[in-house]
């Protein structure tokens, strides 16, 4: 199986600030990697697809970037409303898995 | 607008069997792969099963196979995955998602509410 990673964990930051995930995989999956958001008591939400593209209707402050075994999810501008926990996950071999998640809070 | 409705979540025995369905309307199901993933509470997410289009393929993870079955019905646009020789492991909120595509499963877009099992004596 694919193992995904996530750092950090947990972060805090400013509104208005950048904010970098990466998303490292155990193994080379190319570009089959996702990235959503959950916020909290919320049902989980695609951001990006193929590694770098934005779904229709999610704000272009969300980007995505990365092939092979890692990855990058930015915030370019913190928002508070972007309040969540973000999941990568892979589908470039079943079983399909997630990262463990990022947190992110504002400070 | 994409609706995913899942039922059919509850309390049940170790051991025991229950079946969950995913309601769907606003797209042409046949033409989607369709998935199912759950959430214990306070953990990440793990995807948990999948079907093709037309139901010809299934995938299933590791820490189910044998014990979840996914199916689906395409002339009543529902989705289920009937679970048996359930174990406490298995209480989570299971989502049904709409995969990006008609074959293997690739992202999930939208989400179901989820529906909750808790397997529990």
């Amino acid at each position: 199986d694919i193992q995904m990673t996530q750092s950090p964990s947990s972060l805090s930051a400013s509104v208005g600030d950048r904010v970098t995930i990466t998303c490292q995989a155990s193994q080379d999956i190319s570009n089959s990697l996702n990235w959503y958001q959950q916020k909290p008591g919320k049902v989980p939400k695609l951001l990006i697809y193929d590694a770098s593209n934005l779904q229709t209707g999610v704000p272009s402050r969300f980007a995505g970037s990365g092939s092979g075994t890692h990855f990058t999810f930015t915030i370019s501008s913190l928002q508070p409303e972007d309040i969540a926990t973000y999941y990568c996950q892979q589908y470039y071999n079943p079983p399909i898995t997630f990262g463990p998640g990022t947190k992110v809070d504002i400070k | 607008e994409v609706q995913l409705v899942e039922s059919g979540g509850g309390l049940v025995q170790p051991g025991g069997s229950l079946r969950l369905s995913c309601a769907a309307s606003g797209f042409t199901f046949s033409n989607y792969a369709m998935s199912w993933v759950r959430q214990a509470p306070g953990k990440g997410l793990e995807w948990v099963s999948s079907i093709s289009g037309r139901g010809t393929s299934t995938y299933y993870s590791d820490s189910v196979k044998g014990r979840l079955t996914i199916s689906r019905d395409n002339s009543q646009n529902t989705l289920y995955l009937q679970m048996n020789s359930l174990r406490a492991e298995d209480s989570a909120v299971y989502y049904c998602a709409k995969d990006g595509s008609y074959g293997p499963p690739r992202w999930f877009d939208p989400w179901g509410q989820g529906t909750l099992v808790s397997v529990s004596s």
